[in-house]
């Protein structure tokens, strides 16, 4: 069946950097781009970009475009989405969801935290 | 940069209709999508393209889009309805094109 498995929960310190990998299985991992969206606690949901599996061209939110970086791995049909300088507003969980114009398949979630 | 605007919570009793709404300028010419989130997992799209059903989301759900409001219309609401839902469109003409709207909580009485 079609998956997507995040990588595990992380706890960084202001100013740090973190790397959450996504990795894709059950379908043709370059017939479809992956998005990363992300949810403070008690908030809503929030767009952070996209990649396109095909060609690794990207489209990042305005809000964290001079922080983030996504990269796509083909031979390992895994995506990852780098996040740098990270503040206490950046405590959240992070998804990986298959598509761009729509979202129908979506990881579990990797927890974030950012704590001195 | 495009701004959806969704009701923060609607209650409706089992068994009951609940419409929940999305308000957005001219929305009604944009693809609407509706994700349901239950407390601790991840979103699951319920409809997509206004009012496409993914396989295995009950026909129960279903979508409409014209003017300036898309609505989620959930019939014969059952308490394991009861979850956050968002709203989201592609404005592909913004340098910020994935829009979500502020989500609604369903609470079934």
């Amino acid at each position: 069946q079609v998956q997507l498995v995040q990588s595990g929960a992380e706890v960084k310190k202001p100013g740090a950097s973190v790397k959450v990998s996504c990795k894709a299985s059950g379908y043709t991992f370059t017939s479809f781009g992956l998005s990363w969206v992300r949810q403070a606690p008690g908030q809503g949901l929030e767009w952070m970009g996209y990649i396109s599996t095909n060609d690794g061209s990207t489209k990042y939110a305005q809000n964290v475009r001079d922080r983030v970086t996504m990269t796509t791995d083909t031979f390992a049909t895994t995506v990852y989405m780098e996040l740098k300088s990270l503040r206490f507003d950046d405590t959240a969980v992070y998804y990986c969801a298959r598509g761009y114009w729509y979202f129908d398949v979506w990881g579990r979630g990797t927890r974030v935290t950012v704590s001195s | 940069s495009y701004v959806l605007t969704q009701p923060p919570s609607v209650s409706v009793a089992p068994g009951q209709t609940a419409a929940i709404t999305c308000g957005g300028n001219n929305i009604g010419s944009q693809s609407v999508h509706w994700y349901q989130q239950k407390p601790g997992q991840a979103p699951v799209m319920v409809v997509y393209d206004d009012y496409d059903r993914p396989s295995g989301i009950p026909e129960r759900f279903s979508g409409s889009n014209s003017g300036n409001t898309a609505t989620l219309t959930i019939n014969r609401v059952e308490v394991g309805d009861e979850a956050d839902y968002y709203c989201q469109i592609w404005d592909s003409s913004s340098d910020h094109p994935g829009v979500f709207g502020g989500g609604t909580k369903l609470t079934v009485l």
